[in-house]
This record gives structure tokens, C-alpha cells and sequence, in this order.
């Protein structure tokens, strides 16, 4: 059972370079989550997809688009990368249920932008 | 204020001991409660899932909530080097799946 797959696992980009991040679930999860990881910030959500067909900002969106491609995959896209953009991004699913079932992540993709 | 205060240590601890992390939160309506683990250069991984107040205990592994005092706690015991990780303490408010992280935790156990 993979669980959350991420790809690619690492990337090194220069600036104004675009890029998507892919994730993918084969938990059936209707959520799927992107966030950035830095240091002394923790995790930020960038955007959620409550469920196939809807996506909504989080808390940093600022420079991300992101697809909701079917129930399985959710990308992130970065148009124009900027150094500030440098960060680990996670993906996550979790079920959509009235018991708030807790999210599942991926291993994370490390990008350095130059 | 940031909704969900962590201090991010780091904590070192000698190999057997106890460890006891914790989370402060101001949001009242935060009623699910989780910890998560998190490997150097891996994903966080779901460690404890409690709903409301109360105490759960998973083999080595207590989760406390004090939704009182709007407080939560992580208990290791009998501590291994296995454990050294960075911990995450996690809430949802009711019908919402969004969750409100902690800056996560650091800890090192020594052999």
C-alpha cells in the first residue's frame, strides 16, 4: 500500500523556471492538502481540495496554482519560481467526514530554487 | 497570537527516560487532536488521533487533551533512540478538516 505518492523527490530550479509537483493517493481519500515546510515556520497549507472538483486557498497561495486532476491526484504549480519558494512541499489526503479523520502525508518533494 | 504554540526545543534525553512534550492552543472550537512524528527527510506520520478531552495511551505513547486549560501533552516512556524525531501537535475544529500545526518539537534520545 503506497499510501501518498510524491514526485519528484527532489529538484533544483533557477528562477522565473515553472514546475509542477505531482502527488498522488490510493487511499480513496475525497481530500487531498499541499503544504510548504521551513524552518522555524512549520507546516503552511498553500491549498486544499475538499473534494474532486473543488480547490480553496490556504494560507499561503502567493505564487502556487494547483489541479485537482481526479479523486487520486492533486498537483501544484509553480509559474514563475521564485528563491523565496524554496521549501519542502508536502501532500496529504485525509477522508471528508463529520469525524475530521486525520491527514495522511507523502515524503515530502525538496525544492532549492537558484 | 499564533493559534497553536510549540516549543520547538530541541530536547535531549538519556536513553529509558521520559519524554513530555506539549502544545498550547487558543481556539476553543479545536475538539480533534493529533500528534504526528516526523523522521529526518520523511513525511509526517500519524503517531495519536484523540477526539475532546481525556487521556489515550498506545503502547509507549500517552496523548493528554485539557481542553480546559486548552493544553495538550505528549508522554514517551521508556525512551530508545528510535524515538528521536521531530513531533507535530495538530487540531481541527468540528466539520472542518483543516488543520492548525505546531512549529513541531525536536527530540534526540541519547544511547
Amino acid at each position: 500500500n503506497a499510501g501518498v505518492t510524491q514526485t519528484p523527490k527532489f529538484q533544483v530550479l533557477k528562477t522565473g523556471q515553472s514546475m509542477t509537483l505531482q502527488c498522488a493517493q490510493d487511499m480513496n481519500h475525497n481530500s487531498m492538502y499541499w503544504y510548504r515546510q521551513d524552518p522555524g515556520m512549520g507546516l503552511r497549507l498553500i491549498y486544499y481540495s475538499a473534494s474532486e472538483g473543488t480547490t480553496d486557498k490556504g494560507e499561503v497561495p502567493n505564487g502556487y496554482n494547483v489541479s485537482r486532476l481526479n479523486k487520486r491526484e492533486f498537483s501544484l504549480r509553480l509559474e514563475s519560481a521564485a528563491p523565496s519558494q524554496t521549501s519542502v512541499y508536502f501532500c496529504a489526503s485525509s477522508p471528508w467526514d463529520v469525524s475530521n479523520q486525520p491527514q495522511h502525508f507523502g515524503d515530502g518533494t525538496r525544492l532549492s530554487i537558484l | 497570537q499564533k493559534e497553536v504554540e510549540q516549543d520547538p526545543g530541541p530536547l535531549s534525553v538519556p536513553e529509558g527516560a521520559i519524554v513530555s512534550l506539549n502544545c498550547t492552543y487558543s481556539n476553543s472550537a479545536f475538539q480533534y487532536f493529533m500528534w504526528y512524528r516526523q523522521y529526518s527527510r520523511k513525511g509526517p506520520e500519524l503517531l495519536m488521533y484523540t477526539y475532546s478531552s481525556g487521556n489515550k495511551e498506545d503502547g509507549r505513547f500517552t496523548a493528554q487533551v485539557d481542553k480546559s486549560s486548552k493544553y495538550i501533552s505528549l508522554f514517551i516512556r521508556d525512551s530508545q533512540p528510535s524515538d528521536s524525531a521531530t513531533y507535530l501537535c495538530a487540531m481541527s475544529a468540528n466539520g472542518n478538516n483543516r488543520l492548525a500545526f505546531g512549529k513541531g518539537n525536536q527530540v534526540v534520545v541519547i544511547p
